[in-house]
């Protein structure tokens, strides 16, 4: 039961390089969620989805884009990597529901240098 | 948008003893849950307990226990019988049905357990 799968564990940027943090699902929840987490400042969302196809902007979107084109996969891409977006950053998926909690994969540690 | 406050960055407590992490939370919402997650260092985030908003009854699961007070917006969560394996982080959270579902994280506690 794999449950949210995100890749790399842990990565180094270059400012300026780009890349893509992967995140897949195989519970067929709908919803889907970026956070990134910097210390003491809880989990900020960046961008989340309701379903394939749609996607919509958190509360810190600016420098990452999303896409979703199936129900299991929510890929983060990072365009010209700054060193302000060295943080932790977490995938979740949940099922439709307010009662349905959120299942979180392992983190990725990112570093812009 | 929904604040979630928890306004204790750091706890202890003896073990075996008992603690409480404090919640608040601001919403115009009836509807809504509440959630505490555990993150230890794993960064691994695991559900702890859930409340729903319409239920009096304060939720409870084996050691782990809330004090849900609806019209003060307080949220607290009791570990009971402190053990070693309690230490982690603890995010209070809110997930709103108005704003898409979203989640609504707090700062965060992190919980130290002394042996």
């Amino acid at each position: 039961n794999a449950g949210v799968t995100q890749t790399p564990k842990f990565r180094i940027l270059k400012i300026g390089q780009s890349m893509t943090l992967q995140c897949t699902q195989d519970m067929n929840h709908n919803y889907m969620y970026w956070y990134r987490q910097d210390p003491g400042m809880g989990l900020k969302l960046i961008y989340y989805s309701v379903g394939a196809g749609i996607t919509d902007k958190g509360e810190v979107p600016n420098g990452y884009n999303v896409s979703r084109s199936t129900t299991e996969d929510f890929p983060l891409r990072l365009e010209l990597a700054a060193p302000s977006q060295t943080s932790v950053y977490f995938c979740a998926s949940s099922y439709f529901g307010t009662g349905r909690e959120a299942f979180f994969g392992q983190g990725t540690r990112l570093t812009v240098v | 948008a929904q604040t979630v406050t928890q306004s204790q960055p750091e706890m202890s407590v003896q073990e075996a003893e008992t603690v409480t992490l404090s919640c608040t939370y601001d919403t115009s919402e009836s509807d809504y849950y509440l959630f505490w997650y555990k993150q230890p260092p794993s960064r691994q985030m695991i559900l702890v307990i859930r409340q729903e908003a319409y239920k009096q009854q304060n939720a409870t699961e084996n050691r782990f226990s809330v004090n849900f007070q609806k019209a003060a917006k307080s949220f607290s969560l009791k570990i009971s019988d402190s053990q070693l394996g309690d230490a982690a982080m603890y995010f209070c959270a809110y997930r709103s049905v108005s704003t898409g579902n979203q989640f609504y994280f707090g700062t965060g506690t992190s919980l130290t357990v002394i042996p």
